[in-house]
């Protein structure tokens, strides 16, 4: 089946910081989705992206479907960006899951 | 507020035990996933439901089962529960799944499930 690896696993960022988040998959996909999980747990979809580029306020994602990754960009960090980013890949009606990007933003 | 609600919030239960798990999608949305996220094994997909039927079927166990009901609100019952079924369950809603490709899901606060 599809594997689907994110990098780096963890990130300690101060705030005001810009990162990058990776995610690549091993083979054609469907669809391309970008979450982040909260600390209370909440799932919140960011970004429904199959290939090109998309903003959302200090957020943007890209994905170039042909080379088979995604990036996750995030902006100038705020406390609030924390949490767990997953990416997830769509095949044959299934979202495959990443194992996620933690994300700690220090005040 | 995605606008997709689970109860119940936690749920303790004992091993050999049977739950229910319900949600309701956003309004207007067809489809309904099912996903289970463990510490050891990530986020996976259950089952998939459109429109009352079964679509997709992931990682589910066979003492897993779900439905989704005419109001298109969905039950996930869990069967002879297990130590390592202990997980926060998550349901997801969508408008549509068009062709092979499936729309942005939008997921509930989830379901904490605690097996003693």
């Amino acid at each position: 089946g599809i594997q689907v690896e994110q990098s780096p696993p963890d990130l300690i960022l101060q705030e005001g910081a810009n990162s990058t988040l990776r995610c690549n998959f091993s083979d054609s996909v469907n669809n391309l989705q970008w979450f982040h999980q909260n600390p209370w747990g909440q799932l919140i979809n960011l970004f429904y992206i199959p290939s090109g580029t998309k903003q959302n306020g200090r957020l943007s994602a890209t994905t170039v479907a042909t080379e088979r990754y995604s990036l996750l960009y995030i902006s100038s960090s705020q406390t609030t960006d924390s949490g767990v980013y997953f990416c997830a890949v769509d095949s044959n009606y299934q979202l495959i899951w990443g194992a996620g990007t933690k994300l700690i933003i220090k005040p | 507020d995605s606008g997709v609600t689970q109860t119940p919030k936690h749920l303790i239960t004992a091993t050999g035990q049977r739950v229910t798990l319900r949600c309701s999608p956003r309004s207007g949305d067809l489809s309904v996933y099912w996903y289970q996220q463990s510490l050891d094994q990530g986020l996976q997909f259950l089952i998939q439901y459109y429109n009352g039927e079964e679509r997709a079927k992931g990682n589910i166990l066979e003492r897993f089962s779900a439905q989704q009901f005419p109001d298109l609100h969905s039950e996930l019952n869990l069967s002879s529960l297990e130590l390592g079924d202990s997980a926060l369950y998550f349901c997801a809603s969508s408008t549509r799944t068009s062709g092979r490709r499936t729309d942005t899901q939008y997921f509930g606060p989830g379901t904490r499930l605690t097996v003693l």
